[in-house]
């Protein structure tokens, strides 16, 4: 398994501001993904960030939005551009460890954009 | 899209076994069946994952039938800690591959 600490655990931001949210793993991994979570919804993943290169974005999602760092084989944050109120969502980064690809998340970050 | 269809909800009494359905009728053969659970406020829990066999861990067993095309998910004696959102995910394992959640079942545990 994994352990997988995310800061700030929640923030409450102004429109328009950027945040930057902070993964941190107990355990060198190779891919890392982030994921949001709108308020009742499903995990929409948002990019999966390898070290060392750029981060794979999904549909919907565009790197000056999302910018993503993955300095390192145990951290990478990702950053919440420009925030609107529809932002206002959980961010989660999960790894992926074990045999069969399973999936370890972290325990979220919580934003709410005003 | 996510490859799997769950019931939105089900409940179960605390101490009976909670039996949690999936259908993925277009699995194909080189593909898992994971299962995940995540608690109000918190990240998903990895539960349990399958090819073909059923499977069993500290948690949960997993059923998987004889087409693979549906799966069932067995908590054997479901406590009030259980109630949770319960995903079935499909997912071929390799490094390119992604996890596409569904909308999962809420499974609720009565006293």
């Amino acid at each position: 398994s994994a352990v997988i600490s995310q800061k700030p655990s929640r923030d409450i931001c102004q429109r328009g501001t950027s945040l930057t949210i902070q993964c941190q793993v107990d355990s060198q991994v190779t891919m890392m993904f982030w994921y949001r979570q709108q308020p009742g919804q499903s995990l929409t993943l948002i990019a999966t960030a390898n070290q060392g290169s750029e981060a794979t974005y999904e549909s919907g999602f565009v790197i000056d939005k999302f910018p993503i760092s993955r300095p390192n084989l145990t951290f990478s944050t990702l950053t919440v551009s420009n925030m609107s109120p529809e932002d206002s969502s959980i961010y989660l980064c999960s790894v992926e460890k074990g045999d069969h690809g399973e999936q370890f998340f972290g325990p979220g970050t919580r934003l709410t954009v005003l | 899209d996510a490859k799997t269809t769950q019931p939105p909800s089900m409940d179960c009494a605390e101490g009976r076994a909670a039996n949690l359905p999936c259908n993925h009728s277009t699995i194909s053969g080189n593909e898992y069946v994971y299962w995940y659970r995540q608690i109000h406020s918190q990240g998903p829990q990895y539960i349990i994952h399958g090819l073909k066999n059923n499977e069993t861990n500290e948690m949960a067993s997993l059923i998987i039938t004889e087409d693979r095309k549906s799966s069932t998910l067995i908590l054997p004696h479901a406590t009030l800690r259980d109630t949770a959102v319960y995903y079935c995910i499909v997912r071929e394992y390799s490094s390119a591959s992604k996890i596409i959640f569904g909308s999962g079942t809420r499974l609720s545990i009565r006293p």
